[in-house]
């Protein structure tokens, strides 16, 4: 069984539509991140978690929201969404006592907002 | 600074030829410098990584140059192979904090 997985894999909405987005994990880890990764600008942080009382903004936050519901679940929602947030996006998760500043990526969603 | 720069945004390199991947960081205060593999529909994945206190770290095809003055590192694949065919992307972070990644380079290898 994969130890970080997300849902949905693909996801096509319209503009305007509310998505959410879900990241679980199996890996025992407080650390979780959400990035949107785009051709040619690489993985962009837009949120991070570094246990569950904690929610961080990363550097393109705008137009998202995220909730840590537990330890392995970290979800995040896009309120509106517009054609601009089409993108892969990826969950990860990270450990600095077990594994140091290795970050542990899920397979990644497709969403493609019409 | 947070940046990382990458480069080349692609690569075309044949079959045991060498790849290399350069990045130049900003912030003098980094102290971790991973490569990521990604792979068609797959997240990435740790290749590699360095931290300061050497210049050079090498796991199988795989090395890592790391020149702090210049604060730019590059990654060099040795005989590269089809299945190097991948998305790299070069990161550098303070101690455990985030990671801040360069925009990737689409290498290519063919037979």
């Amino acid at each position: 069984d994969a130890d970080v997985t997300q849902t949905p894999r693909n996801r096509i909405t319209k503009t305007g539509k509310r998505i959410m987005l879900e990241c679980s994990q199996t890996k025992g880890h407080d650390r979780m991140y959400w990035y949107r990764q785009d051709p040619g600008l690489g993985l962009r942080l837009i949120y991070y978690s570094f246990d569950v009382k904690d929610i961080n903004k990363g550097e393109i936050s705008d137009g998202y929201s995220v909730s840590r519901q537990a330890q392995a679940k970290f979800s995040l929602s896009l309120e509106s969404a517009i054609p601009n947030q089409t993108a892969l996006y990826f969950c990860a998760t990270s450990d600095p006592y077990s594994s140091g500043n290795e970050q542990f990526f899920g397979p990644g969603t497709r969403l493609t907002v019409l | 600074q947070q940046q990382v720069k990458q480069s080349p945004q692609s690569l075309i390199v044949q079959k045991g030829g060498i790849s290399i991947i350069n990045c130049a960081y900003e912030n003098t205060a980094f102290d971790y410098f991973p490569w990521y593999q990604q792979f068609p529909g797959k997240g990435p994945a740790l290749l590699i990584a360095i931290r300061p206190d050497v210049s050079e770290k090498k796991e199988g095809r795989f090395t890592i140059s790391f020149n702090k003055s210049a604060k730019q590192f590059s990654l060099h694949i040795m005989d590269s192979q089809p299945g190097d065919s991948a998305t790299y992307f070069c990161a550098a972070s303070w101690h455990t904090d985030k990671l801040i990644f360069g925009t990737g380079t689409r290498l290519q290898v063919f037979p």
